[in-house]
């Protein structure tokens, strides 16, 4: 069974430097085609894609957010880590990471998901 | 960028048909994903590859993709059917991942 689960701080101030990391089990990175994905969702709005990295380190980053966000992997912790800096209250939302495979091509195992508020 | 286009919202009565659209310039060309996400949870993806079902995923839910237009077909809708349903594909240029803005199936 694959999971994912989000862990961070809840409550950031603006400009400061949001980290997230996504712990994930029952599957493997080094399958060819696996990725992990970055989505967020502010309150009552679409699901707005942020990043992914795949198994082989591919990381493709939105390019609206330019150089503000980085994503690496952590294989000896189970772990993938998003880093977004200089946070704007726009930067509030629900952040989900996710396992995407290659049986169905899209996200088929999700985080539950993390509310981020910025907020001064 | 690439932009998929959803109808903001689907209304149908129980036991109808629910077809929800994603248009985007030749996406009959790529392969769509769809996702199911009720208030306050995470997203479930329904359909994959266009018209593959995930295990759990009941029969109703089935998917088409051709020309500009990629379709989400939910029968027999029930009332627990009721959420946004999310498109997205793969692109090559400019946002790698895109989702459309997201269709409120409201059952009547």
């Amino acid at each position: 069974q694959i999971t994912l689960k989000e862990s961070g701080p809840t409550l950031l101030k603006p400009t400061q430097t949001l980290t997230l990391t996504c712990t994930l089990s029952g599957f493997s990175f080094s399958t060819s085609g696996v990725g992990v994905g970055w989505v967020r969702q502010a309150p009552g709005n679409a699901l707005e894609w942020l990043a992914i990295i795949y198994w082989d380190d591919d990381v493709r980053t939105r390019p609206s957010l330019g150089s503000r966000l980085t994503v690496t992997k952590d294989m000896s912790k189970n772990q993938v880590v998003l880093t977004l800096t200089s946070m704007d209250p726009s930067d509030t939302g629900t952040y989900f990471c996710a396992h995407r495979g290659t049986e169905l091509g899209g996200f088929d195992s999700w985080g539950q998901g993390i509310l981020v508020t910025v907020s001064s | 960028s690439y932009v998929l286009t959803q109808p903001p919202s689907v209304s149908v009565a129980p036991g109808e048909t629910a077809q929800i659209t994603c248009g985007g310039h030749n996406i009959g060309g790529v392969s769509v994903h769809w996702y199911q996400q009720k208030s306050g949870q995470a997203p479930l993806l329904v359909m994959g590859y266009d018209a593959d079902r995930p295990s759990g995923i009941p029969e109703r839910f089935s998917g088409s993709n051709s020309g500009s237009t990629a379709t989400l077909t939910i029968s027999r809708v029930e009332v627990g059917d009721e959420a946004d349903y999310y498109c997205q594909v793969y692109h090559s240029d400019g946002d790698h991942v895109v989702f459309g803005r997201g269709t409120k199936l409201t059952v009547l």
